[in-house]
C-alpha cells in the first residue's frame, strides 16, 4: 500500500482564478471522495466518485467539480475562486465506501 | 445525519487510559459508529467502526452502549503522539458515502 498521496502540498492563487488539485489513491480503491476544512472546523464532504461517476455531492456549488480516472487518480477542479474557498482540501479513498477511508495529508490553498 | 455531541476539549496523561466519549441519541439502527483522529498538519485517520458489538483493533477499543445513544472511544495507554481531534461520526450503511465530521474532541497528552 502507498496511500494517498495530494499535490501541491500548497498553493496561492487569486480571486477569479481557476485551480485544480490532484490526489493519487491506493490502488485498488476504487472510491474516492473530497472534503473542504476550513480553519478550526471539521472536514466538509464536497463529493464522491466510484469508478470514475460521481454518486454523492455535499452542499457546494457547481464550481466545485472533479473527475476520477482509471488509474486511482482524481482531480478536483475549482473555477471562478473566492476568498472564502481558503482551505485544506483532503482526498479519502476506500477500497469499498463502507469501511474505512484512507486520507491524504491535503492540498492547503489560500486565495488571494 | 445523525448528529453526534463531543466533549470541545480533554486532557490525558501519557501512558494513562483515555475515555472519549460520545453521544448519539438520535442514531437509527442503520448507523454505524466511525470514529476517526486528525493529527497537526495532517488529514484525518480511521480509528475504530461498529455497530453494536464492542470493537477492539490495535489503535483502540470501542465500547458501544446497549442502547446505542452514545459509545466511547478507549484508548489503552495514551502516547504523546495520540495528541490529536478525535471524531466521532455516524454513518447510515445505506448511503454509503459522505463522512459528516462534527468539531470533535481536542486530545492534550501531558508528559
Amino acid at each position: 500500500e502507498t496511500g494517498v498521496t495530494q499535490s501541491p502540498t500548497h498553493l496561492i492563487k487569486t480571486r477569479g482564478q481557476q485551480v485544480t488539485l490532484r490526489c493519487s489513491s491506493q490502488s485498488g480503491h476504487n472510491t474516492v471522495s473530497w472534503y473542504q476544512q476550513a480553519l478550526g472546523q471539521g472536514p466538509q464532504f464536497i463529493f464522491q466518485y466510484y469508478r470514475e461517476e460521481e454518486n454523492g455531492r455535499g452542499n457546494f456549488p457547481p464550481r466545485f467539480s472533479g473527475l476520477q480516472f482509471p488509474n486511482y487518480s482524481s482531480e478536483l477542479n475549482v473555477n471562478a475562486l473566492e476568498l472564502d474557498d481558503s482551505a485544506l482540501y483532503l482526498c479519502a479513498s476506500s477500497a469499498t465506501g463502507l469501511d474505512g477511508y484512507t486520507f491524504g495529508s491535503g492540498t492547503r490553498l489560500t486565495v488571494v | 445525519d445523525a448528529k453526534t455531541t463531543q466533549p470541545n476539549s480533554m486532557e490525558s496523561n501519557e501512558e494513562e487510559p483515555v475515555h472519549l466519549p460520545c453521544n448519539h441519541s438520535t442514531i437509527s439502527g442503520t448507523d454505524y459508529i466511525h470514529w476517526y483522529r486528525q493529527l497537526p498538519s495532517q488529514g484525518p485517520e480511521y480509528v475504530i467502526h461498529g455497530l453494536t458489538s464492542n470493537v477492539n483493533n490495535r489503535m483502540a477499543s470501542l465500547a458501544i452502549a446497549e442502547d446505542r445513544k452514545s459509545s466511547t472511544l478507549i484508548l489503552h495507554r495514551a502516547t504523546l503522539r495520540d495528541a490529536a481531534v478525535y471524531y466521532c461520526i455516524l454513518r447510515d450503511r445505506g448511503s454509503n458515502y459522505k463522512l459528516t465530521f462534527g468539531k470533535g474532541t481536542l486530545l492534550t497528552v501531558n508528559p
